[in-house]
């Protein structure tokens, strides 16, 4: 059964510096792996997906997530966190007609 | 930049009573969706609706919960009888295929539902 695993409840990263928010996966066949950001009191937001081709995937607000394949993860990275990143981070992977999501992992960017 | 719509944002009511969340797709899309979130956690999907019917559905989507396409642009979800712990967020989502074609599933901003 397809599945992905967010070790990380919470990360905390000063502002400035790069950030690494976890993800592997499982999955038979070919993973469509997703990242989805949620602010306070907001819906879900897509920022990337990785569907097949290159292993470094840019998305939105500078984001950018590198499949490993090997290791089976989907890590979300930007090289310099600001204040505003501060939010729910969500990997999902694809699952029949549906995408099965992470139990988040909580950014914080301390200023 | 089109995007899905939820009516009500908040809605309280009291348990047992009946509770209909809307949501307005985007308007090429073909599959819809409902999840919920309880405080904050863990987004669970509920049920997959395509061509006018169910596709999948969740454990949690039990005889209690329906989902109905009335008019062709709204998709709703109905709770016949409310209980405490269906208190949650409720995010509706579209997309134009299926998520198994890793296709990108767009969710709108969400209802929160309060059962007292």
């Amino acid at each position: 059964a397809q599945s992905v695993a967010q070790p990380e409840d919470q990360v905390n990263v000063a502002e400035g510096n790069p950030l690494t928010v976890k993800c592997t996966y499982s999955v038979s066949g070919n993973p469509y792996l997703f990242w989805y950001v949620q602010y306070p009191n907001r819906g879900l937001q897509f920022l990337l997906k990785y569907i097949t081709g290159d292993n470094l995937v840019k998305g939105s607000y500078g984001f950018e997530a590198e499949f490993n394949k090997s290791q089976t993860s989907f890590h979300l990275k930007k090289p310099s966190a600001l204040v505003s990143d501060s939010a729910l981070y969500f990997c999902a992977v694809s699952r029949d007609d549906k995408i099965i999501f992470g139990k988040g992992t909580r950014l914080h960017i301390l200023p | 930049e089109p995007e899905v719509t939820q009516t009500p944002s908040h809605q309280v009511t009291q348990m047992g009573q009946e509770v209909i969340l809307r949501c307005v797709p985007i308007s090429n899309h073909l599959y819809f969706y409902w999840y919920r979130q309880i405080l904050g956690q863990k987004v669970e999907f509920l049920v997959s609706f395509y061509n006018n019917e169910i596709s999948e559905k969740s454990e949690i989507f039990d005889d209690q919960f329906s989902v109905e396409r009335p008019d062709g642009s709204n998709f709703t979800l109905k709770i016949r009888s409310t209980k405490l712990e269906d208190s949650a967020m409720y995010f509706c989502a579209s997309s134009t295929l299926d998520g198994n074609s890793g296709n990108t599933i767009y969710f709108g901003e969400g209802s929160w539902l309060t059962v007292v």
